[in-house]
């Protein structure tokens, strides 16, 4: 079993739809959870990052965090065509233990205008 | 600041070959990290620095991977005896030791052993 799990997709959507993105992991260990976007031919772009369980909002992007189901979720509300990329789910277990992330697979989306 | 560049961004060499990737990260950021992605997986973390110290290595960076960054500047990752298996994306990100999750992303360097 990998420690973050993510259904590779691929998703595809109307313009406007709300996506969900999730993922999830096996080590309890994990403190910090972030989603990153990435177009292709280019690197990971930061998107939120969040400490611990709970949500945390920024624009039309919503991060929720359940510790006790391991289980992780980005929400997308009024989806654009331009948010058509891979959405990564990626996780640490903090500086006690280094910093290197751990990456899921990626979800591909592909909203149609 | 244009961001973390990474030179070149593709190359292509013989199986056998030394192979030699540059990153420059944000300028002010004292951390560098160093990730590998092949098609259709997350990127895999392989080292990091902070300023010119190596801090971590994954099992993944074997004998034939080498990284230094004299100077707390800019980074270099060499891939010597390039093996098939070694094509991959090769990804630079940096960031500040007080915001050590708010990673940069380059925008790689893609490498195709033939």
């Amino acid at each position: 079993q990998k420690e973050v799990e993510q259904d590779p997709g691929p998703l595809s959507v109307p313009e406007g739809a709300i996506v969900s993105l999730n993922c999830t992991y096996s080590n309890s260990a994990f403190q910090y959870f972030m989603w990153y976007r990435q177009y292709s031919r280019k690197g990971p772009e930061l998107l939120m990052y969040t400490y611990s369980s709970g949500n945390k909002e920024d624009g039309r992007f919503t991060a929720q965090v359940d510790k006790s189901s391991k289980y992780i979720s980005l929400f997308i509300r009024d989806s654009q065509p331009s948010d058509s990329a891979t959405y990564l789910c990626a996780m640490s277990a903090g500086n006690q233990a280094g910093t290197a992330l751990i990456f899921g697979k990626g979800t591909t989306l592909s909203v149609s205008s | 600041d244009t961001g973390v560049s990474q030179n070149p961004r593709h190359k292509i060499t013989k199986r056998g070959q030394n192979v030699t990737f540059r990153c420059d990260p944000i300028s002010e950021h004292n951390r560098l990290y160093w990730y590998r992605q092949t098609l259709g997986q997350g990127p895999e973390f392989l080292t990091y620095f902070q300023n010119e110290a190596q801090l971590e290595k994954s099992r993944l960076l074997s004998d034939r991977f080498s990284a230094e960054r004299p100077k707390g500047s800019f980074s270099t990752l060499e891939i010597q005896r390039t093996e098939q298996g070694d094509s991959a994306m090769y990804l630079c990100a940096s960031s500040l030791s007080t915001d050590p999750y708010g990673y940069t992303f380059g925008s790689g360097t893609r490498l195709t052993v033939v």
